[in-house]
């Protein structure tokens, strides 16, 4: 059963305007939340995180929100670029669990047209 | 900055080889793993290890087997390869805690 869900496959916006990326979780005991930026043929690389101490976080034009009652995130990204057209994974941990490995979602392909 | 590197960007092998991915991470960091990604699964988990000698299985682990001999080192065996492991791999390393995992570039495997 997943336990990090990103409901929407893929998403398309037009530059200049806002992308809202979407994740949902079931794991109550999650306390750590991260986005990661997929190129093809590249690894992920890290974008940004949130505790579950806060409800936002902010770097640039990226922006995280969690709501922790309806277990769900969402990163936005304001304005959107071409380059940022990538598959975006939503991940979450439990680090006061075992090991507190990261559980990954499935991934959103952004496209962002000129 | 924490330099994960695998050894390969792209392979291609026959069905039936004993194929050996490596990935060499440089900051000492003690929790290796390595996930495969396919178009519209994500990233799976394969193996994860936390120690030298250490390994654990992830939620596919079925057609592979990892070695951890040095700390740095993590590698991915498929021991008989066959056209369905044509995948992606991604090899990870973190601190542990806190810390976001840091990945590889990748290894594009194609098994004909």
């Amino acid at each position: 059963d997943q336990q990090v869900k990103q409901n929407s496959p893929s998403l398309s916006v037009q530059e200049g305007r806002i992308s809202i990326l979407n994740c949902d979780y079931t794991n109550s005991m999650f306390d750590y939340f991260l986005w990661y930026k997929k190129y093809p043929a590249e690894g992920p690389t890290f974008l940004i995180s949130i505790s579950s101490i806060k409800d936002k976080n902010e770097d640039g034009r990226f922006t995280v929100f969690l709501n922790k009652s309806a277990k769900h995130l969402s990163l936005h990204i304001v304005p959107s670029q071409p380059g940022d057209s990538a598959v975006y994974f939503c991940a979450a941990s439990a680090w006061g669990g075992s090991q507190g490995n990261l559980i990954f979602g499935k991934g959103t392909k952004l496209s962002v047209k000129p | 900055d924490v330099k994960v590197t695998q050894s390969s960007r792209y392979l291609v092998k026959r069905t039936g080889e004993k194929v050996f991915l490596e990935c060499v991470q440089d900051m000492d960091h003690e929790n290796m793993f390595w996930y495969r990604q396919d178009p519209g699964l994500g990233l799976r988990l394969i193996y994860f290890s936390y120690d030298v000698k250490m390994k654990e299985k992830g939620d596919i682990p079925e057609g592979y087997s990892v070695s951890r001999e040095k700390k740095e080192r993590f590698s991915l065996i498929l021991e008989s390869a066959s056209t369905n492991q044509t995948s992606m791999y991604l090899c990870a390393s973190t601190l542990g805690g806190s810390y976001g995992y840091t990945f590889g570039s990748g290894t594009r495997l194609t098994v004909v």
